[in-house]
């Protein structure tokens, strides 16, 4: 599968954990992005990146989120000190960036179940 | 801020009859709009997209259309089935290259 890549597909964890998702994207796609999705809802931005460059995280997101895409191909999410509000599908989508832009893939995403 | 609303949150239709989903964005810079259809369980999956500089576009039973002056998009379903039934978002990229998405509509099709 040469597509969007998540791991883990499912955790759970108890209130307070840390909890890390990798996520790796389709190899030529220099835009990668971050979302929640919960129950019956559209994906809610979190955060994007431009290569290596964090370029912008929502102002919705608390300082217990954080976001990294060190050499510019994976990223990783990490939430510190969980909480049961956090429970949601973690999803994760990559495009290239070019002019006459382009679609985005998504990753399977990541179920996070905090109890 | 950039928001992209959506309507209706759920529709239901008679098998063979049309459905239209219908969506505004807030920046008028925005330059791109997919649509994404997700199955239960499973991951977003892009169905039709179109540009500014494009008013319609059409993929055998399924059309977007796009007034940029109105700032509204919309999908046209025709000649629904029953696979057709799952959940649709529209989407918007911002001037900043940021991708937002609606609230999502679920389609239900009755045989």
């Amino acid at each position: 599968d040469t597509g969007v890549s998540q791991n883990p597909r499912h955790k759970i964890t108890k209130r307070g954990q840390n909890v890390t998702f990798r996520c790796d994207p389709i190899s030529e796609h220099n835009r990668l992005y971050w979302y929640r999705q919960t129950l019956g809802q559209g994906p809610e931005f979190l955060t994007y990146f431009q290569n290596e460059a964090q370029l912008e995280k929502s102002r919705l997101l608390s300082d217990r989120f954080s976001a990294e895409r060190p050499k510019g191909s994976f990223s990783t999410l990490e939430i510190q000190r969980t909480e049961q509000g956090d429970s949601a599908m973690y999803l994760c989508a990559s495009r290239k960036n070019r002019a006459g832009n382009t679609e985005a893939f998504f990753g399977q995403g990541t179920r996070l179940t905090v109890v | 801020g950039e928001n992209v609303e959506q309507h209706p949150s759920t529709l239901s239709v008679q098998e063979g009859d049309s459905a239209v989903i219908k969506c505004t964005y807030s920046d008028s810079a925005s330059n791109y709009f997919p649509w994404y259809k997700q199955e239960l369980g499973k991951r977003p999956q892009l169905i039709i997209d179109i540009r500014s500089n494009v008013g319609e576009k059409k993929d055998q039973r399924i059309a977007v259309t796009l007034n940029k002056t109105a700032k509204h998009f919309s999908l046209h379903i025709t000649e629904t089935q029953p696979e057709d039934s799952a959940v649709y978002f529209c989407a918007a990229i911002h001037n900043t290259d940021k991708l937002i998405f609606g609230t999502g509509t679920r389609l239900q099709v009755f045989p």
